[in-house]
């Protein structure tokens, strides 16, 4: 058990439709990172938070956006959702270093599987 | 442009032999990479990690070898388990203002065989 947690471990819904998924941290943890995981694709980065704030952005789609609360959990939230979004998403999270660029392990929640049809 | 590349999709080795998994990178700005071991329906787990300053990191049954000239790196297991038997991830990171993004390859998924 990595400690980070993610909700729900499967999402079932239709094209054109929204959802959010949830994600808290290890304790400790500042940073949290969302990426995503299509059987063509590999693990994709698609954004990083740290400390409530957006600290990178990878390949995320408009249609896609993501929050950290000040509890330091995160929501990823998907919109207008296409056949191609279905994939694993994971939650990862780090200690970080305040106010510096993440070094250190990243570790992974179990994912949210997301299957639109 | 795929800047993390793991060329074998998979490897079969017998129990107690040495696995030797590889991963390349083309970034040179590279400067910290991990390994992780995904089962299936589960998250990636972290392994073992290396700085660009160190050319060997060794975490009991598992040693983790960068040569930064050939931009190569190479993930040993001894002896190998058949609970080793899992997919294989390696990833790497750049010092910059971008916060610590990974870049994983696409995998190899190691069997050992008993």
């Amino acid at each position: 058990d990595s400690g980070v947690t993610q909700t729900p471990k499967h999402l079932i819904t239709a094209t054109g439709q929204r959802v959010t998924l949830r994600c808290s941290p290890r304790s400790g943890d500042l940073s949290v990172y969302w990426y995503q995981q299509s059987l063509d694709q590999g693990l994709q980065f698609l954004i990083q938070y740290y400390n409530g704030e957006e600290r990178a952005k990878g390949n995320i789609l408009e249609r896609f956006s993501a929050q950290q609360f000040p509890d330091l959990h995160s929501e990823l939230n998907l919109s207008s959702l296409e056949l191609g979004d279905s994939a694993l998403y994971f939650c990862a999270s780090s200690v970080d270093p305040a106010g510096g660029p993440g070094y250190n392990e990243q570790f992974f929640g179990p994912g949210t599987r997301l299957t639109v049809l | 442009d795929q800047q993390v590349k793991q060329n074998s999709p998979s490897l079969s080795v017998q129990e107690g032999r040495i696995s030797i998994l590889n991963c390349d990178y083309t970034n040179s700005m590279f400067d910290y990479f991990l390994w992780y071991k995904k089962y299936p329906a589960e998250g990636p787990t972290f392994l073992i990690s290396i700085s660009s300053i160190k050319d060997k990191n060794e975490d009991g049954r598992f040693t983790v070898f960068l040569n930064k000239s050939a931009k190569h790196l190479s993930l040993h297991i001894v002896p190998s388990q058949p609970g080793d038997s899992a997919v294989y991830f390696c990833a790497a990171s750049a010092r910059d203002n971008q916060g610590g993004k990974l870049i994983f390859g696409q995998g190899t998924e190691l069997s050992v065989k008993p």
